[in-house]
C-alpha cells in the first residue's frame, strides 16, 4: 500500500498568511493527488484535483503542485473561512490511501 | 452538480449486519465508479471499497475484505454497502463518493454492545 504522510499535522496561521501545506508519497503516484478540505461536522470537500486543478467554485487562493512523491497544497492568503482540517488523498494504485490530515487554525 | 444521500446507518451490536444505501442524482450513475469511504470518530479517513460502473470489478480494503460487499443498482441510481460481522472497530462515518469529485454528508454506524 502506498503511505501518505502530509506534514505539519497542525499549523497556527495568520489572516492574509501565505501557507503551505505537504503530502508525501511512499513511492510515484504520477500526480493522481487531491486534496479536500473538511470543516467540524461536514463531509469532505473538494479543492484541488490530479495536483494542480482548481475544483469548480473553489477560490484561487487555493492552489496545488509537486510531481512523483511531494505534493504541496499552498493558500495565497489565509482567511478565517479556511478554518479546517486538510486531507490529501492519492488515487494512483489501490487501495486508495489519504493522509492522515493538516489541522490548520486561525493564529 | 453531484447529490449523494446516504442512509441505513444505526446503533448496531458486534456480530450483526447492516445494510447501507447511497441514492444518487445530478449525473449519469451508470457511467461512473463509485466509492465507499470511512472516517472513525475524531480520525482520519479511510478508503474501503470501489465498484465499477458496470459492476464488473470491485476492490477492498483489506480491513473489510470478506466481511462488507458493495454493489449499485443502475436503475435506481443506488449504491449499496452490505456490513457483515461488525466489529466496534468499524464504528464510523460511511460517505458513499464519486471521486474525486463528489461525496455524500455522510451516514453515522456505531457497533456497540
Amino acid at each position: 500500500d502506498i503511505q501518505m504522510t502530509q506534514s505539519p499535522s497542525f499549523l497556527s496561521a495568520s489572516v492574509g498568511e501565505r501557507v503551505t501545506l505537504s503530502c508525501r508519497a511512499s513511492q510515484n503516484i504520477n500526480k493522481y493527488l487531491d486534496w479536500y478540505q473538511q470543516k467540524l461536522g461536514e463531509a469532505p470537500k473538494l479543492l484541488i484535483y490530479n495536483t494542480n486543478n482548481l475544483h469548480t467554485g473553489i477560490p484561487s487562493r487555493f492552489s496545488g503542485s509537486g510531481s512523483g512523491t511531494d505534493y504541496t497544497l499552498t493558500i495565497s492568503s489565509l482567511q478565517p473561512e479556511d478554518v479546517a482540517t486538510y486531507f490529501c488523498l492519492q488515487r494512483n494504485s489501490w487501495p486508495l490511501t489519504f493522509g492522515s490530515g493538516t489541522k490548520l487554525e486561525i493564529k | 452538480e453531484v447529490q449523494l444521500v446516504e442512509s441505513g446507518g444505526g446503533l448496531v451490536k458486534p456480530g450483526s449486519s447492516l445494510k447501507l444505501s447511497c441514492v444518487a442524482s445530478g449525473f449519469t450513475f451508470s457511467s461512473y465508479g463509485m466509492h465507499w469511504i470511512r472516517q472513525a470518530p475524531k480520525k482520519g479517513l479511510e478508503w474501503i471499497a470501489l465498484i465499477y460502473y458496470d459492476s464488473s470489478n470491485k476492490y477492498y480494503a483489506d480491513s473489510v475484505k470478506g466481511r462488507f460487499t458493495i454493489s449499485r443498482d443502475n436503475s435506481k441510481n443506488t449504491l449499496y454497502l452490505e456490513m457483515n460481522s461488525l466489529r466496534s472497530e468499524d464504528t464510523a462515518m460511511y460517505y458513499c463518493a464519486k471521486l474525486p469529485y463528489g461525496w455524500g454528508q455522510g451516514v453515522m454506524v456505531t457497533v456497540s454492545s
